[in-house]
């Protein structure tokens, strides 16, 4: 099973700051099977980044995926309200599909 | 407007099993399969299996094999999720999501989501 491990856990931020968020992997993924959510309480999942880097529909441009092997990174470049919230990313190229742990991101 | 809706909240005794499902709205229902995925309170996420609603096939996470059943409902644009011989640790909001028609496929999954079912497994 490959196993993604998010770092960091939990981030205090304002808004306005820029955000990385880490996302490594046990395993090569190939980058067209490595997405990124967001959720925040009582809500699903929402996709923000499908192949590594490709945002999903009315996702807004703040939001950048990257990386390529057993390292990809989710950042936000400039932190809105709305932002606050947990991070997940996810592989479907070996079977069980699995995702991170999670990243929470917190006003500070 | 497109739409997975969910069932209502499960209070199910150990050992029990239940039956959720999920109703496709306002898509081509066939063109996509559909994938699980449940969450334990205050945990991640965890991936339980996928179901080709063009021709019903499936693939479980070794997790779940032997205890969880996936179909669908073309008809009444359906999919269904049945977990048996439930414990505590079955305990967690169980989501439908929208997916790929074909198991190995890359690109856009997992783009649409239901509302997600409450299970509580309690005695």
């Amino acid at each position: 099973e490959v196993v993604l491990t998010q770092s960091p856990g939990t981030l205090s931020l304002s808004p306005g700051e820029r955000v990385t968020l880490s996302c490594r992997a046990s395993q090569s993924v190939r980058s067209s099977y490595l997405a990124w959510y967001q959720q925040k309480p009582g809500q699903a999942p929402r996709l923000l980044i499908y192949g590594a880097s490709t945002r999903a529909a009315g996702i807004p441009d703040r939001f950048t995926g990257s990386g390529s092997g057993t390292d990809f990174t989710l950042t936000i470049s400039r932190l809105e309200a709305e932002d606050f919230a947990v991070y997940f990313c996810q592989q479907y190229v070996t079977p069980p599909w699995t995702f991170g742990q999670g990243t929470k991101v917190e006003i500070k | 407007q497109v739409h997975l809706f969910q069932s209502g909240t499960e209070l199910k005794p150990p050992g029990a099993s239940v039956k959720l499902s999920c109703k496709a709205s306002g898509y081509s229902f066939t063109s996509y399969g559909v994938s699980w995925v449940r969450q334990a309170p205050g945990k991640g996420l965890e991936w339980m299996g996928w179901i080709s609603t063009f021709n019903g096939n499936t693939n479980y996470a070794q997790n779940f094999q032997g205890r969880v059943t996936m179909t669908t409902d073309t008809y009444t644009t359906t999919t269904y999720l049945e977990l048996t011989s439930l414990t505590s640790d079955d305990t967690a909001v169980y989501y439908c999501s929208r997916d790929s028609p074909h198991y190995f496929q890359d690109g856009v999954r997992f783009d649409l989501w239901g509302q997600g079912t409450l299970v509580t497994v309690s005695s």
